[in-house]
């Protein structure tokens, strides 16, 4: 699976939009770009994923570039409740189907 | 509830006992995970299964056993071997391996 580099830690206004960037610049054509976030001592919660073109759902966007060397979860409004470490992994659709976890990035929503 | 109940959420044992954490799923998915957690670091694979009766090593299995007799358990057991078995736990599942997977909340295991 391909690495991922993030920023280790971000702040955000409560009720601005949060953008948190993932580089993936070793992607091949077959590998999704997942996110997870994990608030403090809990097991980590799946956000979204896509393989080329950008995806919404009620939680979160992605935006992936052209070229998918890189993406960015957008939340749109955070909230406190939204101060977590947020995870964004690279997989391949079949193989080895389990997810590698980096060390994300630390999303702190100040009020 | 549909979900992944992880027990006990908290677990002490004394150095050089081997402790078994129970992972139960009633979602019918076919692949379960187990992760370990250490503080301020990222999860790392410990095993995985795709199918009952077959499971696969992850990245640090040296010192863990699994087994997967049904499909909606996937048994974790930190033998002796393990050498830092402190940690937090956590086991996943996902419908076949290729979609998303959901988390428990998680097992503490202290050894002291």
């Amino acid at each position: 699976d391909a690495k991922t580099t993030q920023p280790p830690s971000m702040d955000c206004a409560e009720g601005r939009a949060a953008n948190l960037p993932c580089n993936h610049s070793t992607i091949s054509g077959n590998e999704y770009v997942y996110w997870y976030r994990q608030i403090h001592s809990q097991g980590p919660q799946y956000i979204i994923h896509g393989l080329k073109n950008n995806e919404t759902n009620e939680m979160a966007s992605l935006i992936i570039t052209e070229d998918r060397k890189s993406s960015t979860l957008i939340l749109p409004h955070a909230t406190l409740r939204d101060t977590a470490v947020y995870y964004c992994i690279v997989r391949v659709g079949t193989g080895r189907r389990a997810l590698t976890f980096g060390s994300g990035t630390r999303l702190q929503v100040q009020p | 509830d549909g979900g992944i109940t992880q027990s006990p959420k908290y677990l002490f044992r004394k150095e050089g006992q081997n402790v078994t954490l129970s992972c139960e799923q009633n979602l019918n998915h076919d692949a379960m995970y187990w992760y370990r957690q250490d503080p301020g670091q990222g999860l790392r694979l410990i095993y995985y299964s795709q199918i009952v009766n077959d499971f696969q090593k992850g990245d640090i299995a040296e010192g863990y056993s699994v087994s997967r007799e049904k499909k909606e358990s996937f048994p974790l057991t930190v033998t002796s071997a393990q050498k830092n078995p402190t940690a937090f736990y956590l086991c996943a599942s996902s419908i076949d391996g290729d979609t998303e997977a959901f988390f428990g909340q998680g097992t503490r295991l202290t050894v002291v």
